[in-house]
């Protein structure tokens, strides 16, 4: 196991809702990276926190944001959401600087 | 155009088998590689770093030419629990992942 544990494992939320996805990183590692997977696709970058800063989004619309805390946990946060949300949310932990990211088991939001 | 390209598969073997997956990646100033697998509603677990002058790791070869912008991994002797998403990645200047689409390999008796 990898130590990076996320919740909750599933949600289930209907268009226009708003939904908090939380990780913990494994200790040691002062950086999170979230990924969105979308059915038969590989996982897309939405941010990463290094030290409770954001450092680096892919291409994804302002509703989706985030937090990281002091013990260097996360939050994703998505505001309206949409049925395209509907995915797998993973995150990822490291010590950043390139450095090898570990996942989570992730969290599957079903947007009805 | 994707940043990683795959061919999604499915790749069904045989046990024993040798399997080869390929990868292209668009970005010339990418600067890591990586082979992830991925098992059925499961997270992606690292299998392999790539490197330049290829590398191996038991049955696993993975080998990476930058002037073709292309990676490879080579499975030997292919086993029943080596039936997964085998997922190329690769990063960038930045620390994000940029991941294809996966080739799904299974493995039959």
């Amino acid at each position: 196991e990898t130590g990076v544990t996320q919740s909750p494992t599933h949600l289930i939320k209907t268009r226009g809702q708003q939904v908090t996805l939380r990780c913990s990183s494994q200790s040691g590692h002062n950086t999170v990276s979230w990924y969105q997977q979308a059915l038969g696709q590989g996982p897309q970058f939405i941010f990463q926190y290094y030290r409770e800063e954001e450092n680096g989004r892919g291409n994804f619309p302002p509703r989706f944001s985030g937090l990281q805390f002091p013990n260097y946990s996360s939050e994703l946060n998505v505001n309206a959401l949409e049925l395209d949300d509907s995915a797998l949310y993973l995150c990822a932990s490291s010590t950043g600087g390139g450095e090898t990211q570990y996942f989570g088991p992730g969290t599957r939001l079903l947007v009805l | 155009r994707k940043e990683v390209e795959q061919d999604p598969g499915p790749f069904n073997v045989p046990e024993g088998a040798t399997v080869a997956f390929n990868c292209t990646y668009s970005n010339s100033a990418s600067q890591s590689f990586f082979w992830y697998r991925q098992d059925c509603r499961k997270e992606p677990k690292l299998l392999m770093s790539v490197y330049s002058s290829g590398n191996e790791d038991g049955r696993f070869t993975a080998q990476l030419n930058r002037a073709s912008q292309y990676i490879s991994l080579l499975i030997r002797d292919s086993k029943l629990s080596d039936s997964a998403t085998y997922l190329c990645v690769v990063r960038g200047p930045t620390d994000k992942l940029i991941f294809g689409t996966g080739t799904r390999l299974q493995v039959f008796p």
